[in-house]
């Protein structure tokens, strides 16, 4: 069965502090991988990942695909308290049609 | 705003109640989705739309549950008889066909009391 793991499930951590949440999946035909941030209602999109090695980046915010390994990170450096959110990945697969697969989230606070 | 719509944005019901929501997704997009989100955990797919026609509807999804597309443009979905496992947030998101990314309304937080 198709799934996504996200890991940690929550993080606390200071202003400043550098983080690294986790991504692994499992899916037959892989297409993407996308990250979202979520505050406090829809989800905002951060990434999509298609190729292994190459890195994307957003300011503070960068992510990278291993497709060998089957899994992405999302790093974020000097971490602000704007940061706090729940950061959702999603793994497009080949159901009946592409489908998006969702991880259950990495919720992540930034103390000041 | 051209971005996707969802209304109402809360709901509080009473168990047995329907109760029904809509969704207007962006213009030119022509795949629409529901999910709904429980704390602590991704969306959960419900179904979703290609233009006017229902493709895919989650098994996990009791026959209370129904979602229309009638034109091809804006959704709805609506709950019978609402129990209250039924309380989540339910968002709709809408993409074109063979783009993974999907943009998302700011949902229907929906409470069954």
């Amino acid at each position: 069965e198709d799934k996504v793991v996200q890991s940690p499930l929550s993080l606390v951590v200071h202003e400043g502090d550098t983080v690294t949440l986790n991504c692994s999946y499992e899916v037959t035909n892989f297409r993407s991988l996308l990250w979202y941030k979520q505050e406090k209602k829809a989800p905002t999109f951060l990434f999509m990942l298609t190729s292994s090695g190459i890195e994307k980046k957003s300011g503070r915010l960068s992510s990278i695909l291993d497709k060998k390994e089957l899994f992405s990170i999302l790093n974020i450096t000097a971490t602000q308290t704007g940061d706090s959110a729940i950061y959702l990945c999603a793994v497009e697969a080949l159901r009946s049609n592409y489908q998006l697969i969702w991880g259950a989230g990495t919720k992540l606070i930034i103390k000041p | 705003d051209t971005g996707v719509s969802q209304d109402p944005r809360h709901k509080i019901t009473k168990r047995g109640q329907n109760v029904t929501f809509r969704c207007d997704p962006i213009s030119e997009h022509n795949r629409l989705y529901w999910y709904r989100q429980t704390l602590g955990q991704g969306p959960e797919f419900l179904t979703y739309f290609q233009n006017e026609a229902q493709l895919e509807k989650s098994r996990l999804l009791s026959d209370r549950f129904s979602a229309e597309r009638p034109k091809g443009s804006f959704s709805t979905l609506e709950i019978q008889r609402t129990e209250q496992g039924d309380s989540a947030m339910y968002l709709c998101a809408s993409s074109l066909a063979g783009q993974g990314r999907v943009f998302f309304g700011s949902g229907t937080q929906l409470s069954v009391l």
